[in-house]
């Protein structure tokens, strides 16, 4: 089955400290991976994507993802946290014609 | 400013009472979908159309019903809610162009059935 998975339900960090918030993903063919964040009382909003080529995507707010294809990943990085990144993160891919999304990890960054 | 705009925002209501969410997008989107979010599951799609007109049942449709009459709007609604349909909802639109598009989000319907 098609499926994206997302280990962490919740991951803390220090504020100035790098992050990582993690992602799997089981679809045949090529993967469309997509990275969505939501803050609180608020919809979901794009990220950043991968379709095709280099395998380091760069996104909005200082936040990159990088595309395994051996180990079948998505996780998305920052170099240096902020307060304000904290907010519920959604992995999801398009295998045929519908976004399957994650079920979500929560990040807080502590001061 | 280009927005997916949703109401009501909050809603409380008992069960059985027939209620329509709205959805409204000023992008010319021709594909809108409604997802719910349930703690532990994600988002999970309800309804998705392609075009005026043209709706398909995504994973979770049991218990609701759409409409696209016009491009813009994108309805939700309950005939019969049920405690179970307790959730957020929120409605997203996109090009539709290709499977690559970036969806765009409205603010989300909490909604409670008493």
């Amino acid at each position: 089955a098609q499926s994206v998975a997302q280990p962490e339900d919740q991951v803390n960090v220090a504020e100035g400290n790098p992050l990582t918030v993690k992602c799997t993903y089981s679809v045949s063919g090529n993967p469309y991976l997509f990275w969505y964040v939501q803050y609180p009382n608020r919809g979901l909003q794009f990220l950043l994507k991968y379709i095709t080529g280099d395998n380091l995507v760069k996104g909005s707010y200082g936040f990159e993802a990088e595309f395994n294809k051996s180990q079948t990943s998505f996780h998305l990085k920052k170099p240096s946290a902020l307060v304000s990144d904290s907010a519920l993160y959604f992995c999801a891919v398009i295998p045929a014609d519908k976004l399957i999304f994650g079920t979500g990890t929560r990040l807080q960054v502590f001061p | 400013e280009a927005q997916v705009t949703q109401n009501p925002r909050y809603l409380i209501t008992v069960t059985g009472k027939k209620l329509t969410v709205t959805c409204s997008q000023n992008m010319n989107h021709e594909y809108m979908s409604w997802y719910r979010q349930d703690p532990g599951l994600g988002l999970r799609q309800i309804y998705y159309s392609m075009n005026v007109e043209v709706t398909d049942k995504g994973d979770v449709p049991e218990g609701y019903k759409v409409s696209r009459k016009e491009k813009r709007n994108f309805p939700l609604i309950l005939e019969s809610p049920s405690p179970n349909q307790t959730s957020l909802y929120f409605c997203a639109s996109s090009t539709g162009q290709t499977r690559t598009d970036t969806q765009y989000f409205g603010p989300g319907t909490r909604l409670t059935v008493l």
